[in-house]
């Protein structure tokens, strides 16, 4: 079946620091790639997604490229900020029958220090 | 402002006792999910209401029920609690089944002693 693999944390940074965390994948056919976002005490937020190979999602400095070669789908940030201080989740979602569920990575803990 | 609210937010409840989490979307979506959250497991499906008037079994249901009491709620209940079911307990809901992104509600923090 399907499933995400991502980088266990927790990662520790500077403030504008280069950022990347680690996602890879398993899936049959073309899956459907998303990077979501938790603040403390928070629910999760969709932080970008990626519908097909080569496709690159962004939003708040935050990139992934969808790499259907290494099935991966790595977030980068060029700097990050203290209020970056989160955790993410890699997900993936099959495009067919039950492979349509999201399946979730365990989450990356990102601290950011001033 | 329009999202998903969960209730309540934090809960102590001892072994055997009942309860239910209440969750209310106003987004007029679909789709309502029932995740809990652990340490070292990420998130598990429970339940999942793909449509008003259907539920159906997520990868974890032992020991949980649900009701789509509309297409705006969708609860949570368990009926005799265990340590095991402590966890955080998120709600979240779609447009669709087939619609990429949820909309999650913040979260009930429930122990179970």
């Amino acid at each position: 079946g399907n499933s995400v693999t991502q980088m266990e944390g927790p990662v520790t940074l500077s403030e504008e620091a280069f950022l990347t965390i680690n996602c890879t994948y398993t899936a049959t056919g073309y899956p459907s790639l998303f990077w979501y976002v938790q603040y403390p005490g928070e629910g999760l937020q969709l932080l970008l997604k990626a519908t097909k190979a080569d496709d690159k999602g962004s939003n708040k400095g935050f990139e992934a490229t969808y790499r259907k070669e290494t099935t991966s789908f790595h977030l980068e940030k060029g700097s990050v900020q203290v209020s970056d201080s989160a955790v993410y989740f890699c997900a993936l979602r099959g495009n067919a029958g039950n492979n349509r569920k999201l399946i979730w990575g365990l989450g990356t803990s990102l601290a950011v220090n001033p | 402002n329009a999202g998903v609210t969960q209730t309540p937010k934090f809960q102590v409840l001892k072994t055997g006792q009942s309860m239910t989490l209440q969750c209310a979307q106003d987004m007029n979506h679909n789709s309502m999910y029932w995740y809990r959250q652990d340490p070292g497991m990420g998130l598990r499906l429970i339940y999942y209401s793909a449509s008003e008037g259907t539920t159906d079994k997520g990868e974890v249901p032992n020991g949980y029920n649900v009701s789509r009491l509309n297409k705006r709620e969708f609860s949570l209940r368990l009926e005799s609690a265990a340590p095991s079911q402590t966890s955080v307990y998120f709600c979240a809901s779609s447009e669709s089944a087939g619609v990429l992104s949820y909309t999650f509600g913040s979260g009930t923090r429930l122990t179970v002693v």
